[in-house]
């Protein structure tokens, strides 16, 4: 099993500010990695793929970055409606796993 | 469009059995895994399991493996997560999502809105 710690669990940050969420592995991944964004009530979107690819339709504030073992998803300059819950995911191998999550909300 | 749509919420008691269903439109729906994810109530996202529609090949995560059954009807563009027997600990929300092109290893590009289920007695 993969293990994934992802970091910060509570992020307090104002519109806009520059916010990053680490996700590091317990082993390596390659680029196996998505990130998800999750609003109270609703499913989980994909924000980004391939530990760097934006999803179609998602604004070009948010960025990913990294492989091997240490990633890290960045909001530019955040907007209202980017306070949520932020998943890592991998799918290098089975199991699948996530990240425990980050809530991103309104300092 | 690519549309996944669940069935709607359920209540049921201990020991009851269940089965929800996830409908795939707008695209093959035999040509792309479908996965499942629990979320219990004010918890983080659980990956349980997958399938690949057009062979129905199926992979569990170890925490799910004996406690469900993931199955898909190629022929209505449906798949399926079932219980024989419920319990409360199955209190959750579920989700379907398709994985994305690159096969079994692809992130989740569309997600279900979700079904609720309730166990209770």
């Amino acid at each position: 099993v993969i293990w994934m710690t992802q970091s910060p669990s509570l992020l307090s940050a104002s519109t806009g500010d520059r916010v990053t969420i680490s996700c590091r592995m317990s082993q390596g991944i390659s680029s196996y990695l998505a990130w998800y964004q999750q609003k109270p009530g609703k499913a989980p979107e994909l924000l980004i793929y391939a530990a760097s690819t934006l999803q179609s339709g998602v604004p070009s504030r948010f960025s990913g970055s990294g492989s091997g073992t240490d990633f890290t998803l960045t909001i530019s300059c955040l907007q209202s409606e980017d306070f949520a819950t932020y998943y890592c995911q991998q799918y290098y191998s089975f199991p699948r796993t996530f990240g425990q999550g980050t809530k991103v909300e309104i300092k | 469009e690519v549309q996944l749509v669940q069935s709607g919420a359920e209540v049921k008691k201990p020991g009851e059995s269940l089965k929800i269903s996830c409908k795939g439109s707008g695209y093959s729906f035999t040509s792309y895994w479908i996965g499942w994810v629990r979320q219990m109530p004010g918890k983080g996202l659980e990956w349980m399991g997958i399938i690949y529609p057009g062979d129905s090949d199926t992979r569990y995560s170890p925490s799910f493996q004996g406690q469900v059954t993931i199955s898909a009807d190629k022929s209505i563009s449906t798949a399926y997560l079932q219980w024989s027997s419920l319990k409360a600990s199955d209190t959750a929300m579920y989700y379907c999502a398709r994985l994305g092109s690159g096969g079994i290893a692809a992130a989740g590009d569309y997600w279900g809105q979700g079904t609720l289920v309730t166990v209770s007695s």
